[in-house]
């Protein structure tokens, strides 16, 4: 069966500071990787989507960025973290089609960033 | 423009009761997916239940059911015998078409279920 990792569960940063969250999957071969910001009391905004190594696709600018260096590791990362940056990020996974695809996505157990 | 509106912030439901829970969406594509997914407090996203826009028959899933009306773009969901674990939030959600290969849920705010015991 196919798991997803995320870590780390909570954390609690400084303005200014570096950010790297690591997301894993374990299962499947070729999914592919979301990564979503919650938030408090919102809904999900996707921030970056992923079809293989190394391609990266971005829904909103911002002081974030996104990286798959293995096929199943998804990171998301920040030179300089915002007070707006604080969230709840969710990562996730689905099925690679060929064309469109309407399968579901799994998510994560989620990180939980402050930024202070 | 809002794709996904949900328009009950909270609801109440008597244990052991049925609920409903209100989604609209507005696409035009022809072909597109509904998704139903459960948020408890512990943060996690739990999917719950799938419409695809060319399925004849509305989605069942256990106590779950998905009241699909295409031609007023609405996607309800259902859950019939409410339990004390079915508080949580409830997110209604819609594939978008993205990059190859891919494709994006585009969520709406979300409706927070309290089942009263």
């Amino acid at each position: 069966s196919q798991t997803i990792h995320q870590w780390p569960a909570t954390l609690v940063q400084p303005v200014g500071s570096p950010l790297s969250l690591e997301c894993t999957v374990e299962g499947t071969s070729n999914p592919n990787l979301y990564w979503y910001r919650q938030a408090a009391g919102r809904g999900l905004q996707l921030l970056f989507y992923s079809v293989g190594i190394g391609q990266i696709s971005s829904e909103v600018p911002q002081n974030l960025s996104a990286s798959r260096p293995q096929d199943r590791q998804f990171i998301l990362s920040s030179k300089k973290l915002l007070l707006s940056d604080s969230g709840f990020y969710l990562c996730a996974w689905s099925v690679r089609v060929a064309s469109g695809g309407l399968y579901e996505q799994y998510f994560g157990p989620g990180t939980r960033l402050t930024v202070t | 423009a809002q794709k996904i509106t949900q328009t009950q912030p909270g609801m109440f439901v008597q244990e052991k009761e049925a609920v409903t829970l209100d989604c609209t969406y507005d696409t035009s594509d022809q072909s597109y997916g509904l998704f139903w997914y459960k948020q408890p407090s512990s943060g996690e996203m739990i999917f719950l239940i799938y419409q695809g826009s060319y399925d004849e028959q509305n989605a069942t899933e256990g106590r779950y059911s998905l009241n699909f009306q295409k031609a007023r773009k609405s996607a309800n969901l259902v859950i019939s015998a409410s339990q004390l674990g079915d508080s949580a939030m409830y997110f209604c959600a819609m594939r978008e078409p993205g990059g190859a290969g891919s494709y994006q849920l585009t969520f709406g705010k979300g409706t927070k279920l309290s089942v009263i015991p």
